[in-house]
């Protein structure tokens, strides 16, 4: 089946202006996260969400971040106001909890946004 | 919250076995490894539970010790397509996942 897809693939925007990601997770999973890498370091967490439970906010570094998920399944992560150093690239992973529990992170290709 | 990985980059040649460490000031519920080459999205490679237990596929294996809060993924007679950027993932029992800095490995032919 599909995997994770993730629009646009590359996004270049001005500062000041709003963006909006997309992420399509993978049809069935009730996880879905949004992650930010910058250029050569580690997946920063931004948001999480669970099935029908209240998002996990905590990874957002600002009141500028948001995200939500409709549905049950599209998120999108918005960005207002951009600043220079939200230049990153912008990975969304879905998850399915296995019966023991444990699942594993699939991976979308990422959006890169480059903020001028 | 984050935890911390060790070395931050190793290099290689083809044959040769590296160790790459995670630790992590909190109890764990879990560890994730993920594997992240160069322009590409990460790509998983294993979980481990709390419990001590060791996995491995292929020459890849990792163990988790839950006393000690760490975890060790051993890539033995490493082979170039393991190069690439290696990530620990740690689970805290809320199914949020905080991933290290990564550590970089490159293998030389």
């Amino acid at each position: 089946g599909a995997g994770v897809s993730q629009s646009p693939s590359n996004k270049v925007t001005e500062k000041g202006k709003d963006v909006e990601l997309r992420c399509d997770p993978i049809s069935g999973h009730t996880a879905l996260y949004w992650y930010r890498q910058s250029l050569g370091q580690g997946l920063e967490f931004l948001i999480y969400f669970q099935g029908n439970s209240a998002p996990d906010k905590s990874g957002l570094p600002s009141d500028r971040f948001s995200a939500e998920r409709t549905g049950g399944s599209v998120s999108t992560l918005t960005i207002q106001r951009t600043q220079q150093e939200d230049s990153a690239v912008y990975l969304c992973a879905s998850s399915q909890p296995s019966t023991s529990g444990t699942y594993e992170q699939y991976f979308g290709p990422g959006t890169r946004l480059t903020v001028t | 919250q984050q935890p911390v990985q060790s070395p931050q980059a190793v290099i290689l040649r083809e044959g040769e076995d590296a160790v790459i460490n995670c630790s992590s000031s909190k109890a764990l519920y879990s560890v994730h490894w993920y594997r992240q080459k160069h322009g590409e999205a990460p790509v998983f490679l294993m979980i481990l539970l709390k419990g001590g237990e060791q996995k491995g596929h292929d020459k890849i294996s990792a163990s988790f010790n839950e006393k000690k809060q760490q975890s060790s993924l051993y890539l033995t007679a490493s082979q170039l397509s393991y190069s690439g950027t290696y990530f620990c993932g740690t689970e805290i029992r809320d199914d949020k996942i905080i991933f290290g800095k990564g550590t970089r490995l490159h293998i030389l032919p």
